[in-house]
Parts: structure tokens; C-alpha cells; sequence
């Protein structure tokens, strides 16, 4: 079975800009969940998503948005960048949701300049 | 926000020796997990202790849960190189629908 799989691995981009971040979960799992990791707040839940519906929000501003796709493929969108945004962008995937074991892609670095 | 706080925040052992770190977290919770992370890599799930358990154990791990004290500690028993890593704790609250992080054990194993 394939794992998760994230894409792209490392980007770059400059303030005002907005990108797009995608994930692929394991195959059957109907639950993703995005995180942001930084060196000052560490993990930070931002949402989940099962069966096409966002089912949880963490505490971030409207700039971050996602979304899910019919076959579990997941999104996660950020609109004008800020230099905070920088981080590293991690999803996982699992059967049910967050309050079970999850599997985590390799995330993707995010670099605001 | 975070609600999980764990300590300490760096240990360096010898190979060999036990590791322990703690968790602990501020409102009540359905289960607990402790995850691993590889220099800033994906996260490896490790162990899921649900409320009503104490304790679980999973090859050379072991966590306990105690909810009384709202605290959680992770014991890897002979460590060894490949254990080094950041452990993270996280937490459902059984009021909201949200995972909360600790702030992350990072373990150097000194071979």
C-alpha cells in the first residue's frame, strides 16, 4: 500500500502570493488532516476533512482554506502569503478521523520570502 | 493553541540506557498518541492509550496514562541510535473535535 504522499516537497514563494498544497492519502482512508509545524509554535491542528466535508477548524486566520475531493485527495490553500506562513506543511491520512492512529506524508516546506 | 506540554525538552542518553519523557495536557481527553519524528520529517505514530487505559505497551515502549494528574510518559527501554528523534504527544479533547501537539521531546542517543 502507498503511503501518503504530499506534493510539492519544498517550495518558495514571496509575500502577497498564494499557494497551493496537495496531499494523496492511503488508499481507503476517508479522514485528512492538515498541520502546520514551526520552530515557535510547533504543531498546530488547521483542519480535517472526511468525505468531502470539513468536519473540525484550528485557530488560524480565513487565508487558509482546503478542501476535499471525492476520491480523498485533499488541498490545502494559503492566500496572501505572510512571512509567517513559513512552516512546514504536514497532512495525514486515517479510516476515521484524528482520534485514531494517523499517517503522516512527508510534509511540505514552505518558504515565505 | 497548545495544550501539551512536554518535558524535558531535550534528553541525551547513552546507547543502552532508558528514555523517558512526559506529557502533559489540561482538559479531559478521549485518548492520548505519542508520535516520532526524523529531522523534520512525517510524523511515525508509536502508541494510542485510550482514557480508560493505564498503561500499553508496544515492543521496547511503554506509556502510561494517568488522567487524575492529566499527564502521560513515554519510556523507550534500551535505546539505540535510530531511536534518536523529536516524540511528540497528542491529545483529542472530548469537548472538541481537535488533535492538540506537545511541544516535543528531542532525544539524541550517543552511541
Amino acid at each position: 500500500k502507498a503511503g501518503v504522499t504530499q506534493t510539492p516537497r519544498y517550495l518558495i514563494k514571496t509575500r502577497g502570493q498564494q499557494v497551493t498544497l496537495s496531499c494523496s492519502p492511503i488508499s481507503g482512508h476517508r479522514s485528512v488532516s492538515w498541520y502546520q509545524q514551526t520552530p515557535g509554535q510547533g504543531l498546530q491542528f488547521l483542519f480535517e476533512y472526511f468525505s468531502e466535508t470539513q468536519r473540525n477548524k484550528g485557530n488560524f486566520p480565513g487565508r487558509f482554506s482546503g478542501r476535499q475531493f471525492s476520491n480523498s485527495r485533499s488541498e490545502m490553500n494559503v492566500s496572501t502569503l505572510e512571512l509567517g506562513d513559513s512552516a512546514l506543511y504536514l497532512c495525514a491520512s486515517s479510516l476515521g478521523g484524528i482520534n485514531e492512529k494517523l499517517f503522516f506524508g512527508s510534509g511540505t516546506q514552505l518558504s515565505v520570502l | 493553541s497548545q495544550q501539551g506540554e512536554e518535558d524535558p525538552q531535550a534528553l541525551s542518553i547513552q546507547e543502552g540506557e532508558n528514555a523517558t519523557m512526559n506529557c502533559s495536557y489540561k482538559t479531559s481527553i478521549n485518548n492520548l498518541q505519542w508520535y516520532r519524528q526524523n529531522s523534520g520529517r512525517g510524523l511515525v505514530h508509536l502508541i494510542l492509550i485510550r482514557s480508560n487505559e493505564r498503561e500499553k505497551h508496544s515492543g521496547r515502549l511503554r506509556v502510561t496514562l494517568d488522567t487524575s494528574k492529566k499527564s502521560s510518559s513515554l519510556l523507550i527501554t534500551a535505546s539505540r541510535a535510530a531511536d534518536t528523534a523529536s516524540y511528540f504527544c497528542a491529545t483529542d479533547e472530548d469537548s472538541n473535535y481537535q488533535l492538540i501537539w506537545g511541544a516535543g521531546t528531542k532525544l539524541i542517543i550517543k552511541p
